[in-house]
């Protein structure tokens, strides 16, 4: 069992946009330490998709964006493409562990 | 560009040590924390724990008894020992950079299947 919840799937027809949600606590998100969110196609690598305060490294087109409130977090997808169809992983430090913590992953479908 | 290399057996024995090695390149390795993440088959990510370039460490509780990290900075590597492994240890392991804005880079990840 993950310390971060995620929705195990979540599903969006071209160009809609969806959210996925990411649930932590007063140790980790709720402490205030950062939320960092990664795409991962199976069989690839992960891909640091958004880190801090809804930075997106270069290269990450704006379609992506993040936002977090109390204990929990929340990416943002519009337009929604077929490349699009991965897994999302969100993570973030918790105080109680006193090491990296990441949510048990969603899986998004274009439909 | 900086490039993380994973190298180490692919099949492991139950109760014996799981011994993995990463090779970084294009960075020195005396700057940043340097991670290992794992994902079991099926499931989603666990980080494992870190270690920065002074040999200082950090590990995921869950794990923190059978775990061991090391550095070697003059060959630009470190390293992980996990022991007395189970079926359950059978993952793609990761090795990582973390900058405090998240995990930058990873390498391509290698499966360890843990079986007799």
């Amino acid at each position: 069992q993950s310390v971060l919840t995620q929705p195990p799937s979540v599903s969006g027809a071209p160009g809609q946009r969806v959210t996925i949600s990411c649930t932590g606590s007063s140790s980790n998100i709720g402490a205030g330490y950062d939320v960092h969110w990664y795409q991962h196609h199976p069989g690839t690598a992960p891909k640091l998709l958004i880190y801090g305060n809804s930075n997106r490294p270069s290269g990450v087109p704006d379609r992506f964006s993040d936002s977090k409130s109390g204990t929990s977090a929340s990416l943002a997808i519009t337009g929604l493409q077929s490349e699009d169809e991965a897994d999302y992983y969100c993570q973030s430090y918790d105080s109680r562990l006193s090491g990296s913590v990441f949510g048990g992953g969603t899986k998004l479908t274009v439909l | 560009q900086v490039q993380l290399q994973e190298s180490g057996p692919g099949l492991v024995k139950p109760s014996e040590t799981l011994s993995l090695t990463c090779t970084v390149s294009g960075d020195s390795i005396s700057l940043y924390y340097w991670s290992w993440i794992r994902q079991p088959p099926g499931k989603g990510l666990e980080w494992i724990g870190y270690i920065y370039s002074t040999g200082s460490t950090n590990y995921n509780p869950s794990l923190k008894s059978r775990v061991t990290m090391s550095v070697d900075t003059s060959r630009n590597q470190f390293s992980l020992q996990l022991g007395s492994v189970t079926a359950a240890d059978t993952a793609v392991y990761y090795c990582v950079r973390e900058d405090g804005g998240g995990i930058d880079y990873w390498g391509q990840g290698t499966l360890v299947t843990v079986s007799s």
